[in-house]
């Protein structure tokens, strides 16, 4: 089955400096990648999602790159803010079957005042 | 504003109780997802649903079971509770079975077994 591999497992960075997140997957069939935030106390919030048929996208402060030959993708913050401190999950979806997401481990980023 | 409701947000239970974690979603989707979360490994798939009354095993449905009789509602039952049991559970529900537009989460049940 999919695996899929999240690094590193904590961040912190500093208040208004960039920071970034990197997954690797194992299934070449996965063709959709999302990532979700889960701050304190709340379940997992979708930020921001890309298919296989797009290299980057970019929402804000927000970004995700896609390298489908050698299976991994980013998330990129830039000009943290303290509101950017949260658990963060990347995922990804298999071109088959119904079983839906499969997710890493998460990163917990840290944004240093 | 759409939502998936999680009935509990702790629980403390007993060893060997028959434990019921109920979850119930607005949006009218055919897929639901119960997952654990635990530190350091994160987010793991129970069981998932993709229609009424269907259920499919998911990476570690050990020690559980679902029940789905309704659309909006999906359950997760502990037979017999273990403390290897005390997690976080999440329930979640997506338009797509492949997880496509991603999903929308409850806001979880702290589960305590003693």
């Amino acid at each position: 089955g999919e695996n899929v591999e999240q690094h590193p497992s904590t961040l912190s960075v500093q208040e208004g400096d960039s920071a970034v997140i990197k997954c690797t997957y194992s299934d070449s069939a996965s063709n959709y990648f999302p990532w979700y935030k889960q701050e304190l106390g709340k379940g997992p919030q979708l930020i921001i999602d890309i298919r296989s048929n797009v290299g980057e996208k970019k929402d804000q402060r927000i970004a995700v790159t896609l390298n489908k030959t050698a299976k991994h993708f980013s998330l990129h913050i830039t000009e943290t803010q303290p509101e950017d401190s949260a658990v963060y999950f990347c995922a990804a979806s298999k071109g088959g079957g119904a079983d839906g997401l499969t997710f890493g481990k998460g990163t917990h980023l840290i944004i240093q005042p | 504003d759409v939502k998936v409701t999680q009935s509990s947000r702790y629980l403390v239970k007993r060893t060997g109780e028959k434990v019921f974690l109920e979850c119930v979603q607005d949006m009218d989707h055919e897929n639901m997802f119960w997952y654990r979360q635990d530190p350091g490994l994160g987010l793991r798939l129970i069981y998932f649903s993709y229609d009424v009354k269907m259920k499919e095993k998911g990476d570690i449905p050990e020690g559980y079971s679902v029940s789905r009789e309704k659309k909006e509602r999906f359950s997760l039952i502990l037979e017999s509770a273990s403390t290897n049991q005390t997690s976080m559970y999440l329930c979640a529900s997506s338009l797509s079975p492949r997880g496509y537009y991603g999903y929308t989460f409850g806001s979880g049940t702290r589960l305590t077994v003693v």
